[in-house]
């Protein structure tokens, strides 16, 4: 089992709709979460991060977290063609302050104008 | 605030040479990863540096390697290289604390032929 998972897509949306985007971790010691978003040809921009249980929201993202269920979304609510990437789903595995990000494979999303 | 300044950009190197990689990390930031990028395995962790410490390591062969200056400024060095080390390879930086993100640079693309 990968340490991180996600649906490699290709996820396509049409503009205006919501963007649902998952991911599913397996190291249960995980304490914080990110999501960055790589366009074509570009290095990853981090978007969000998330360490509590819950919604956390920013602009038109929204992050959740379930620990229990080690499961992280995130949702772009009113996507815009520009939203069209690679989004990254990153837990952090490092312990006793080492930092260790392990990324998914990623889900490339299409907005359809 | 400049970014993380990654060098060189591109890289064009034979079968059997050694490579070295540079990443200054944002000002302040004392924490720096390296990660190889492929479009088959996507991101994977190659280590972590913070004040000069080795905190992680990903599972790469010895041919890979590191290190981090007093300034925060950090190398990465390839020995004896092989077709298959032919990627992005990503520096980035973050704050101290497993909490924080990581803001990457633009990375270095090393073609090995």
């Amino acid at each position: 089992q990968k340490e991180v998972e996600q649906n490699s897509g290709p996820l396509s949306v049409p503009e205006g709709a919501i963007a649902s985007l998952n991911c599913t971790y397996s190291d249960r010691g995980s304490q914080s979460f990110f999501w960055y978003r790589q366009y074509s040809g570009k290095s990853p921009e981090l978007i969000m991060s998330i360490y509590s249980n819950g919604d956390k929201e920013d602009g038109r993202f929204t992050a959740q977290l379930n620990k229990a269920s080690q499961y992280v979304s995130l949702l772009i609510r009113d996507s815009q063609p520009s939203d069209s990437a690679t989004y990254l789903c990153a837990v952090n595995t490092g312990f006793q302050g080492a930092q260790k990000l392990v990324f998914g494979q990623g889900t490339r999303l299409t907005i359809n104008p | 605030k400049a970014g993380v300044t990654q060098t060189p950009r591109y890289l064009i190197k034979t079968r059997g040479q050694q490579v070295t990689l540079s990443c200054s990390p944002i000002s302040g930031h004392r924490s720096v990863s390296w990660y190889q990028q492929t479009p088959g395995q996507g991101l994977q962790f190659l280590f972590e540096y913070f004040s000069e410490t080795q905190r992680n390591k990903g599972n790469f062969p010895g041919r890979f390697s590191g290190r981090q200056f007093s300034n925060s400024r950090s190398e990465m060095n390839v020995s004896t290289l092989e077709l298959g080390d032919s990627a992005l390879y990503l520096c980035a930086s973050s704050e101290a604390g497993s909490n924080y993100g990581y803001t990457f640079g633009s990375g270095t693309r090393l073609t090995v032929v």
